[in-house]
This record gives C-alpha cells, structure tokens and sequence, in this order.
C-alpha cells in the first residue's frame, strides 16, 4: 500500500446508527486532516492532528469524533448524523514542517445519512 | 471574511483553445498560494505553490501565476485529459491548513 487509503470508499448509514471512517497514511508524514466535500461547495476544515495531537477543531458538530492514535492511522467517528452530512470526506496528510504546503488526499469516503 | 473565490464555476473548451482560470483572495500577507487537480471519484491531487507576486509555475500545458490579489491557471492547447475540477487553495495558519475555492470544473472536448 503506498500514499493515503482511505476505508470504505462508501457508506450508507441511518440517522441513529454508528459508523467509523477509516485513513492510513504511508508517507512518513506526521499531520493528518479531516476534509468535508459538499456538492458545488468548498472543501471544509474539519481536523487537523499534528504528531498525534489534536490542533484544529473547526467548529464542527459533537456527532464527528476524530481519534489518532498514531502518526500513520486517522479515523472519523459517526454517531446520530443529519441527512445534510451526507457528503465526501476526504483524508490528507503532510509533513507539517515542509514549506510547499503540499497534502496527499486519499480518494474519499463517499456518506449517505438517510 | 477571508475567502478564495473561483470563476469561472464551470468551462468548456474545444481540444487546442487555450484559456485560464481565476483564483481571487482577501487576505493580505498570503502565506502561500496552492492549485490542486481533482478528477471525479477521487482526492484532490497538487499541483503547484506560489508565495510572491510575480511568481510563475508550469507543468505540461498548465501553467501558474499570482499577483498581489489573484492567481491564474493557465491552460495552453488542451487535451482531454485535462477535464477535471481546479482548485485553488490558501494556507490559513500553521500546521499546513488550506483554505479551498469551490473549485472550476474544466471540460475540454475533442
């Protein structure tokens, strides 16, 4: 496996079930995000864990709960999700100290909230 | 607010017109000023960083430039290959956090 992975690709989940979204990383790399794609709209922010700590927490919702447990592994957990958080997310690491700024994005884990 | 704004949402050139895209921002003192490719069904793929006025990119067809308060993705003679959706982006802080654009999404037809 090489760059960033994320699992599963898709995910249809109901309001009340609870889900885990799943990121690796074999970069070396020691940041790692949380990115919302919404349809004709932005990426969005979500987190942003550097050497395993937690330094960005951009405003979003209780029901998302991100957990690292090391520099290689990023998951995203799901609990009582809105229809309105259907939507791609996107992993991506880096290395933080690195001046191009560059992110490595896995492909996505598609969520339908029904 | 501190937006990037990308016009225009959508383009359809013919195989070989050459066109560009815009990236526009409201902050001042841009820390660093980035271009992504993403084709459908995957992850945002980079592309280029520019940090100074005056600064140019390229690679194959595309190129990339910036001024004091917009960038521009140049596409000379393009393929195919080369739809997919553009998007610009700006590092807001440390620990690399990038702002994005809502992208343009590029078709170019044979």
């Amino acid at each position: 496996e090489t760059g960033v992975t994320q699992t599963p690709r898709h995910l249809v989940m109901g309001m009340t079930n609870k889900k885990s979204l799943k990121c690796e990383q074999h970069l070396g790399h020691n940041a790692m995000y949380w990115y919302k794609q919404s349809a004709k709209k932005p990426l969005e922010l979500m987190f942003v864990y550097s050497l395993e700590e937690r330094v960005e927490n951009n405003s979003v919702p209780s029901r998302f709960s991100p957990e690292c447990p090391n520099s290689s592994h990023l998951f995203l957990h799901l609990h009582t999700l809105q229809p309105e958080d259907s939507a791609l997310y996107l992993c991506a690491s880096s290395q933080v100290d690195s001046n191009t700024g560059e992110l490595f994005f896995g492909e996505g884990s598609r969520l339908t909230v029904l | 607010e501190d937006q990037v704004t990308q016009s225009p949402e959508a383009l359809r050139l013919q195989e070989g017109e050459s066109s560009s895209l815009n990236c526009s921002y409201t902050v001042s003192g841009l820390r660093g000023l980035f271009w992504y490719r993403q084709d459908p069904g995957k992850g945002p793929e980079f592309l280029f960083t520019l940090y100074s006025a005056g600064e140019e990119k390229e690679k194959e067809r595309l190129k990339a430039t910036l001024t004091k308060k917009e960038s521009f993705l140049h596409i000379t003679a393009p393929k195919p290959e080369d739809s997919a959706t553009y998007l610009c982006a700006r590092r807001a802080g440390g620990y690399n956090k990038l702002i994005f654009g809502a992208g343009t999404r590029l078709a170019v037809h044979p």
